[in-house]
């Protein structure tokens, strides 16, 4: 596969559900990040990694929990989420030194 | 005010004509500069970038950039109803990797 790609494509869940999602990206780039998409609202950041380390961190409830295991991989470990978490949960990666960011086709995510 | 603005729309133009696609933003220490489309239901999708003031251009695309202005613009030439899209403008603060997006504005091109 080419590109940054995202499993699952979907997901419904409860609200004492834990779930992760995937990202894995084919580009060779070295940084990597989440954002998340609400219905009228602009992109949020949610997290960013550089070189496998967290440098950025906007904010986000600790139920987000992020992992970065290598450059090429990313997860978003979700766990008791609230109804208002419902959204479009992107995945992106750049080449540090230009920051041209290309986005995953993203997680379609319900909670219940 | 918001870090990076941008006119909602819906802009709509008919086919054939140009599509002025407008952004500001707040922090004048702003290096890069980045327009997206996204289709309904779609990720974004990275068409120009522009790091230098004036213009750049990419087939139909031309990005403007003035940052004495802090203002940064997407020209559509000969408009195509599958330009029909939000587009999205997104910018990089000084000492930042992520990028700050606006809204989007949503183009509409009358076939």
């Amino acid at each position: 596969e080419t590109g940054v790609t995202q499993t699952p494509r979907h997901l419904v869940m409860g609200m004492t559900n834990k779930k992760s999602l995937k990202c894995e990206q084919h580009l060779g780039h070295n940084a990597m990040y989440w954002y998340k998409q609400s219905a009228k609202k602009p992109l949020e950041l949610m997290f960013v990694y550089s070189l496998e380390e967290r440098v950025e961190n906007n904010s986000v409830p600790s139920r987000f929990s992020p992992e970065c295991p290598n450059s090429s991989h990313l997860f978003l470990h979700l766990h008791t989420l609230q109804p208002e978490d419902s959204a479009l949960y992107l995945c992106a990666s750049s080449q540090d030194r230009t920051n041209e960011q290309f986005f995953g086709p993203g997680t379609r995510l319900t909670v219940l | 005010q918001k870090e990076v603005e941008q006119n909602s729309g819906p802009l709509s133009v008919p086919e054939g004509a140009i599509a002025s696609l407008n952004c500001t933003y707040s922090d004048r220490g702003s290096q890069s500069f980045f327009w997206y489309r996204q289709y309904s239901g779609k990720s974004p999708e990275l068409i120009m970038f522009i790091y230098s003031n004036g213009d750049k251009e990419d087939g139909r695309f031309t990005a403007q950039l003035n940052k004495a202005s802090q203002y940064v613009s997407l020209l559509i030439r000969d408009s195509q109803p599958s330009d029909s899209a939000t587009y999205l403008c997104a910018v990089r603060g000084p000492g930042r990797r992520a990028l700050t997006f606006g809204s989007g504005t949503r183009l509409q091109v009358q076939p």
